[in-house]
């Protein structure tokens, strides 16, 4: 098992372009997340699925969206950068029998910034 | 609204010494609670969980503990090591997971 795997691993932007981050698992995980985490803070939630098809917002969700047309994938679009989301991105996946008893798995994250 | 607090900010100690490493949160409804590490540059690494009915968690020299009724979560290492430099998250779930800002512990020779 790969895990979950995240696309690119840096990339740099200008103001108002547009980009698009990929997140796959293959553990056949439910659950599915992203993360930004800006230096010397914790992790924030943007988005969040709890099956192909459903997406909610999490608690940063302005500038972004996402979709979950698969279990495996769950890509993040920035449709115009700002300098504000410059930061790291993670990716996560967790199996969900019910209640929420397991770990979540983590990608090795995105670094993004908006010039 | 949930809000997770980790005290200290940064820890720095000789190695050999045991210590603990604290996370308190507002909201006691949670599913569980964990402690995940984090190297610098790198992804986040689950160490333990604990479900909402237990009171502790142990793997190797790691303990954790929870007191839900009070909020709070304390994660001890034992006879500390340089490898265990890192920072530390501690994290509740609810239908999704809030972490806190995290411990930077630095272990010297």
């Amino acid at each position: 098992n790969a895990g979950v795997t995240q696309t690119p691993k840096f990339r740099i932007l200008k103001i108002g372009q547009s980009m698009t981050l990929q997140c796959t698992q293959d553990m056949n995980h439910n659950y599915m997340y992203w993360y930004r985490q800006d230096p010397g803070m914790g992790l924030k939630l943007i988005y969040y699925s709890v099956g192909a098809g459903i997406t909610d917002k999490g608690e940063v969700p302005n500038g972004y969206n996402v979709s979950r047309s698969t279990t495996e994938d769950f890509p993040l679009r920035l449709e115009l950068a700002a300098p504000s989301q410059t930061s790291v991105y993670f990716c996560a996946s967790l199996l969900s029998l019910g209640v929420l008893t397991d770990t979540q798995y983590f990608g090795p994250g995105t670094r993004l910034t908006v010039l | 609204k949930q809000e997770v607090t980790q005290i200290p900010a940064a820890l720095s100690v000789p190695e050999g010494e045991n210590l603990v490493l604290n996370c308190s949160f507002t909201d006691s409804a949670i599913y569980n609670l964990q402690w995940f590490r984090q190297d610098p540059g790198k992804g986040l690494t689950s160490l333990l969980l604990i479900q909402s009915s237990q009171r502790e968690q142990t793997s190797g020299r790691l303990n954790a503990s929870l007191d839900k009724s009070s909020g709070r979560s304390t994660l001890y290492i034992a006879a500390s090591q340089p490898g265990d430099s890192a920072t530390y998250l501690c994290a509740v779930n609810t239908d999704k997971l809030i972490f806190g800002t995290g411990t930077r512990l630095q272990v010297f020779p």
